[in-house]
């Protein structure tokens, strides 16, 4: 089975903190994605990669940045945390381009900002 | 414009019931894949159920079926026999065009199972 672990279940931190959440996938997927969780708004895309070096920007990439530096860890970075950014974060990996690859999630990152 | 569209915020249903939650979706691109995923109130995301837009028949996975009517942009999701534990929050999501990653989700629908 694929595992996607997410490095912090609950965070919280203080408005115009830098804050850094860690997702390891551990298939040799190639492509690896963050989203952001609110209610009534479903899952909305800040950043994926589809290589070591490689980011595209999502939907929603304001306030945030990501780093790949190696092919199984994806980081998302809030440079300076505002209480907007208070949310669920969830890390997913895909094997591949194919239409039909599905993402694999992690158990999600619930990130408050006060 | 919402690409997924799920009109249902919330459903409840008797437990044995069969039970369809409703999607629609909107691209110009012939070439895309539906997917449905389930979100337990312990957060994990769960993969379900895949159709592609050229596949012929309906796609199932065990108690899962996908009613797909494509003149109608619309992909349900059917549940048979409805049990207590499939209490969750249902997605849909696609992903359109040769070669792209990125998946995009609907709002989602809430099902409540009640015994």
């Amino acid at each position: 089975d694929v595992k996607v672990t997410q490095s912090s279940r609950y965070l919280v931190k203080r408005t115009g903190e830098k804050v850094f959440l860690e997702c390891v996938q551990d298939m040799d997927h190639e492509n690896m994605f963050w989203y952001r969780q609110d209610p009534g708004l479903g899952l909305r895309l800040i950043y994926f990669s589809y290589d070591v070096k490689m980011k595209e920007k999502g939907d929603i990439p304001e306030g945030y940045s990501v780093s790949r530096e190696k092919k199984e860890r994806f980081s998302l970075i809030l440079e300076s945390a505002s209480t907007n950014q208070t949310s669920m974060y969830l890390c997913a990996s895909s094997l591949n381009r194919a239409r039909n690859s599905p993402l694999h999630f992690g158990n999600g990152t619930r990130l408050t900002v006060t | 414009a919402q690409k997924i569209t799920q009109t249902q915020p919330g459903m409840f249903v008797q437990e044995k019931e069969a039970v369809t939650l409703d999607c629609t979706y909107d691209t110009s691109d012939p070439s895309y894949g539906l997917f449905w995923y389930k979100q337990p109130s312990s957060g994990e995301m769960i993969f379900l159920i895949y159709q592609g837009s050229y596949d012929q028949q309906n796609a199932t996975e065990g108690r899962y079926s996908l009613n797909f009517q494509k003149a109608r942009k619309s992909a349900n999701l059917v549940i048979s026999a409805s049990q207590l534990g499939d209490s969750a929050m249902y997605f849909c999501a696609m992903r359109e065009g040769q070669g792209a990653q990125k998946l995009v989700f609907g709002q989602g629908t809430r099902l409540t199972i009640n015994p």
